[in-house]
């Protein structure tokens, strides 16, 4: 167990729906970040937040949006879904995400299975 | 630009040694880590170089060349349950903020 949790464990929906992935970060970790894993496929970066503030975007969809809460848990947003949305989500936290630290070892969460039918 | 290149497959014999290389062309770079993701499960964490050289965890080494901008995985003694994809990835360091540059993976299949 990471001590990451993430729900809904799995979601099916259909196109053009809007969904809302929830992760609560390890006790203690400050960064949250946030992952799309595609059948198959390699993880995609997609969010960086510390501390509530967002550090660093990757390949992220506009259609896509999310936020850090003050108690640290984090919220991905998906709306207008498409077929190819389709993938494993994953939330990962760290306990440092600016500034010299660890080896940067990211704890993940067992991800959001997101189905859009 | 930023790149990780590491092989998309590779087949091993259990109770064999097998090594996974990565390469990676990157700026500010911190450090090499490594990641096993079973199938349909999360990524784990299995190491860290920051500097040259071996660092060995049990069955498992990882092995860093900073001047060679390479690493690779070494596993020992494989076992059925090492079958699983393992990333490397890149920690580096942009405008003052700590990032991991993923590679692809690397599906590891081992054969009885």
């Amino acid at each position: 167990d990471s001590g990451v949790t993430q729900t809904p464990k799995h979601l099916i929906t259909a196109t053009g729906q809007r969904v809302t992935l929830r992760c609560s970060p390890r006790s203690g970790d400050l960064s949250v970040y946030w992952y799309q894993q595609s059948l198959d496929q390699g993880l995609q970066f997609l969010i960086q937040y510390y501390n509530g503030e967002e550090r660093a975007k990757g390949n992220i969809l506009e259609r896509f949006s999310a936020q850090q809460f003050p108690d640290l848990h984090s919220e991905l947003n998906l709306s207008s879904l498409e077929l190819g949305d389709s993938a494993l989500y994953f939330c990962a936290s760290s306990v440092e995400g600016f500034g010299r630290g660890s080896g940067g070892e990211l704890f993940f969460g067992e991800g959001s299975r997101l189905t859009v039918l | 630009g930023q790149s990780l290149e590491q092989p998309s497959e590779v087949t091993a014999v259990e109770g064999a040694i097998v090594q996974i290389n990565c390469t990676y062309q990157t700026s500010g770079f911190y450090g090499l880590s490594w990641y096993q993701q079973h199938d349909g499960g999360a990524p784990t964490f299995l190491s860290y170089n920051a500097l040259d050289g071996l660092e060995e965890t049990g069955r498992f080494s990882s092995f860093l060349s900073r001047s060679d901008s390479y690493g690779y995985l070494l596993l020992q003694e494989l076992q059925m349950k090492d079958s699983a994809s393992y990333f490397c990835a890149v920690r580096e360091n942009m405008d003052s903020n700590y990032q991991l540059i993923w590679g692809a993976g690397t599906k590891l299949i081992i054969k009885p």
